[in-house]
């Protein structure tokens, strides 16, 4: 079956890096995603990495993927206030849908 | 701005009643999600249409039913509403489907809220 596990809560202070984990269970996802959802928002697509790939960076944005461990981690540098939101993790099926985990919030503190 | 397009935005409605919510997907997307979030059970996929017909089906009830137009929008139809289906329904859409769906990331819009008092 398909399972996607995060933890549900990070509090880092601004400045700092942030680091978001993830872990999944279905070992065909080809892709993985990460979203971030602000208050009253929809959901804003920050990133992916293919299933073949160990990393990824992205400005201030690094994916690091342990295929053998199915886990993932979203890493932000310099984490700043308008980062505070919940960040998803998914992984895709072959048809394309995603199962989402069920999201970190993710709280920047002064 | 993802591209996709909801509405309303915003719907609040009684027990019993039935309600349509509508999207447009990105130019050139064909394929079309529905995704329910609530603070219970996260978010759920309900359906997936590509180029009009339907690829999937998630958690979705019976009293509720999707399509996909030849225009390529969707409406999501929620009937007989109960206090429980107040959730944030989100509409999003990717390029592909079948053997090219997995290097199609899903572009969301900004989620019809639903509240049935």
């Amino acid at each position: 079956g398909e399972d996607v596990e995060q933890s549900l809560f990070l509090s880092v202070r601004e400045g700092d890096s942030s680091v978001i984990n993830c872990t999944y269970t279905d070992s065909s996802s080809t892709y993985l995603y990460w979203y971030k959802q602000e208050p009253g928002a929809g959901l804003q697509l920050l990133t992916y990495i293919f299933s073949n790939m160990d990393m990824k960076q992205d400005q201030r944005l690094t994916v690091l993927l342990n295929k053998k461990d199915k886990h993932l981690s979203l890493r932000i540098a310099d984490t700043q206030t308008g980062d505070s939101a919940i960040y998803f993790c998914a992984e895709n099926d072959s048809w394309g849908k995603l199962q989402f985990g069920a999201g970190t919030q993710v709280v920047v503190t002064p | 701005d993802s591209g996709v397009t909801q509405t309303p935005k915003h719907l609040i409605t009684a027990t019993g009643q039935r309600v349509t919510l509508r999207c447009s997907p990105r130019s050139g997307d064909l394929s079309v999600y529905w995704y329910q979030q609530s603070l219970d059970q996260g978010l759920q996929f309900l359906i997936q249409y590509y180029n009009g017909e339907e690829r999937a089906k998630g958690n979705i009830l019976e009293r509720f039913s999707a399509q996909q137009f030849p225009d390529l929008h969707s409406e999501l139809n929620l009937s007989s509403l109960e206090l429980g289906d107040s959730a944030l329904y989100f509409c999003a859409s990717s390029v592909g489907a079948g053997q090219y769906a997995y290097n199609s990331p899903l572009h969301f819009g900004n989620g019809t809220r639903l509240t049935v008092t």
